[in-house]
């Protein structure tokens, strides 16, 4: 069975400081992979997948099919980067479902 | 920019009495999905609709919760009769097609067992 996991619950820094959200997924066969986020009192919403190989927000993402791990990482964090930060999986070319991890708080202090 | 419509946004009902949903998907997004997330836990999928079929519905616990998508637009999930463990944020969100393109949620309904 797929899974996600998302070793930390919560992840504070400094501004200006570098950013990794961790990742690692359990699957088999050709994943896609994906990172949502929620900002406070907002709703759910896609930050990138790893098709798309693009930066948003200053954030990229790699898919390492040898370690299994689609780490979120950012160079410099800023203050409106803070908010709860979700990995999900689907398998590639299948109309499945996405498999969320359980979330990790980023809080990045002034 | 146009949103998923969900309400209500709270519910608060008691175990045994019966609940339900409201989803109104972004026009033209044939995928709908109803979500259900645990305090602490990421969102787990209930059920998939693509227009009004019923595409997964495999951890949807049948004997006591129902979805319907009826004109393939809106959707209703109801639960009957609620128990305690059901108390979650249930999330809506809809999507163009149904292969793995982008995920719409709308703000979700809290709904708190007694």
């Amino acid at each position: 069975a797929q899974r996600v996991t998302q070793p930390e619950k919560l992840l504070s820094v400094f501004k200006g400081a570098p950013v990794e959200l961790k990742c690692n997924y359990s699957y088999s066969g050709s994943p896609e992979l994906f990172w949502y986020v929620q900002y406070s009192r907002q709703r759910l919403q896609l930050l990138l997948r790893h098709i798309s190989r693009e930066s948003i927000k200053g954030f990229t993402a790699d898919l390492n099919k040898g370690e299994t791990s689609f780490h979120l990482k950012k160079p410099f964090a800023q203050e409106e980067d803070s908010a709860m930060y979700y990995c999900a999986l689907s398998r590639a070319y299948n109309t499945d479902k996405l498999i969320f991890g359980t979330g990790t708080r980023l809080q990045v202090f002034p | 920019e146009a949103e998923v419509a969900q309400s209500p946004r709270y519910k608060i009902t008691e175990k045994s009495q019966a609940v339900a949903f409201w989803c109104d998907p972004i026009s033209g997004h044939a995928t709908l999905y109803w979500y259900r997330q645990i305090l602490g836990q990421g969102p787990e999928l209930l059920v998939q609709f693509q227009d009004e079929s019923v595409v997964d519905d495999s951890q949807l616990p049948k004997d006591r919760f129902s979805a319907e998508r009826l004109k393939g637009v809106d959707s209703t999930l109801k639960i009957q009769p609620a128990e305690l463990g059901d108390s979650a944020m249930y999330l809506c969100a809809s999507s163009r097609t149904d292969h793995n393109e982008k995920l719409f949620f709308g703000s979700g309904t809290q709904l708190s067992v007694l």
